[in-house]
């Protein structure tokens, strides 16, 4: 149980295009969703938080007009990285809590979208 | 707030031999969870063990096995039997219960590798 998917896992797209990215819970319900960035051998850094049906809350640094973040549903949360440039090229993880008991209280996560920037 | 310290950038271990990766957190919390996940070559983030700050029992998962010393703020993992398959970064983190909103704070990471 508590699985969580991404898709695409990889994409390649060219500067100045959108990127959306899903995340989704398969077999439980996310109250909360996190989308977090990794680079190389690093630990994983925070960009936002979001609740279903209501507006994410972005960490500082992050620019929310570049990273646009949707909770549309209780199983379904996307990124979209706009007007991407070589800079945003990274690893992006989302990640889901539950709505009660262990899920509430642990975090699962996605397998990851490698994103490149041309 | 919360920090999770992770000293050990590095690690390695023989096939079949015992590690203990170490971490130490600080909150003036008295209920709290603290994770250890494992982040292999694929980058998949897998949940590895899960400690209740109000349970005394080191939780264990068949060959992890945690050493939660509540007093002290340290949270170890032992990893007996090593395999192969072990060899991962692998994540500290600590979480406050029922804090909705409140994400996982995580360390800096130990990469373990297993030598054949």
């Amino acid at each position: 149980g508590a699985v969580v998917s991404q898709h695409p896992s990889w994409v390649i797209c060219k500067s100045g295009t959108s990127v959306k990215i899903e995340c989704r819970s398969l077999d439980f319900q996310a109250t909360t969703m996190f989308w977090y960035r990794q680079f190389p051998k690093q630990s994983l850094m925070l960009m936002a938080t979001s609740n279903e049906g209501s507006k994410a809350t972005y960490e500082q640094g992050v620019e929310k007009d570049k990273f646009l973040i949707n909770h549309a549903s209780l199983t379904l949360s996307t990124l979209t990285v706009t007007s991407a440039h070589p800079e945003d090229s990274s690893f992006y993880i989302c990640s889901a809590r539950g709505q009660g008991g262990v899920l509430l209280d642990t975090q699962y996560f996605g397998p990851g979208t490698r994103l490149t920037v041309l | 707030a919360q920090t999770v310290t992770q000293s050990q950038p590095e690690m390695s271990v023989q096939e079949a031999e015992t590690v203990t990766l170490s971490c130490t957190y600080d909150t003036s919390e008295n209920n709290y969870y603290l994770f250890w996940y494992k982040q292999p070559p694929s980058r998949q983030m897998i949940l590895v063990i899960r400690q209740e700050a109000y349970k005394q029992q080191n939780a264990t998962e068949n060959r992890f096995s945690v050493n939660f010393q509540k007093a002290a703020k340290s949270f170890s993992l032992k990893i007996s039997d090593s395999q192969l398959g072990d060899t991962a970064m692998y994540f500290c983190a600590f979480m406050k219960p029922n804090s909705g909103n409140t994400p996982l704070v995580f360390g800096k990471g130990t990469r373990l590798s297993v030598i054949a």
